[in-house]
């Protein structure tokens, strides 16, 4: 079974603090997400790594970065909280196995992270 | 772009009702991939289907079945018998396999589904 880990299930920070959010997949994928979770947006991709030390911008990728210096770790930076990032925070992995056929394959998650940023 | 619409926001069903969650697509590729996850109260997406644009054969897994329509773009699941345990978030998202943008999953706002006993 794939297995997607992130550091902590709940997070309170304070705004203006340094946040990291960790990942950790056990399946060797290549490619790695991050995306955030809010009432009735849905979920909205932040960044994405296909490759270590490779990354690139999703959608929402303002007030983020990113760190994959080892390939089963993607991390979530905040540099400097703020209360519109308080959220649900959601990391992802998927193979590029059959990427070269053409075939996409399924992202899995971890549990997520909820992060209240006072 | 690619879009997912769920247009039900909240379903609530008694249970052994069956009930079914639609989804509507856009995208200009005519590959792409379309998947539903569960998201129960605990929070981790649990993935459920995966579909590729070329197979438009109906899935059928349990009390679990979707109905894939390229002509109506719709993608719509169904769950059959309705069970307490199935009240959970559900989302159904869309890929596109190419662009460049083959990693990129686009999901739609979700239905919330509770079964009442």
């Amino acid at each position: 079974d794939v297995k997607v880990t992130q550091s902590s299930r709940y997070l309170v920070k304070r705004t203006g603090e340094k946040v990291f959010l960790e990942c950790v997949q056990d399946m060797d994928h290549e490619n790695m997400f991050w995306y955030r979770q809010d009432p009735g947006l849905g979920l909205r991709l932040i960044y994405f790594s296909y490759d270590v030390k490779m990354k690139e911008k999703g959608d929402i990728p303002e007030g983020y970065s990113v760190s994959r210096e080892k390939k089963e770790r993607f991390s979530l930076i905040l540099e400097s909280a703020s209360t519109n990032q308080t959220s649900m925070y959601l990391c992802a992995s998927s193979s590029n196995n059959k990427i070269l056929a053409g075939v996409l394959e399924t992202q899995y998650f971890g549990p997520g992270t909820r992060l209240l940023v006072l | 772009a690619q879009k997912v619409t769920q247009a039900q926001t909240e379903i609530s069903v008694v249970e052994k009702e069956d009930v079914t969650l639609d989804c509507v697509y856009e995208t200009r590729d005519t590959t792409y991939y379309l998947f539903w996850y569960k998201q129960p109260p605990s929070g981790e997406l649990v993935f459920l289907i995966r579909r590729n644009s070329f197979d438009e054969q109906n899935e059928i897994s349990g009390r679990y079945s979707w109905n894939f329509q390229k002509s109506t773009s719709s993608f719509n699941f169904t769950i059959t018998a309705s069970q307490v345990v199935d009240s959970a978030v559900y989302f159904c998202a869309l890929s596109e396999a190419s662009g460049g943008s083959n990693y990129k999953l686009t999901f739609g706002k979700g239905t919330l589904l509770t079964v009442n006993p």
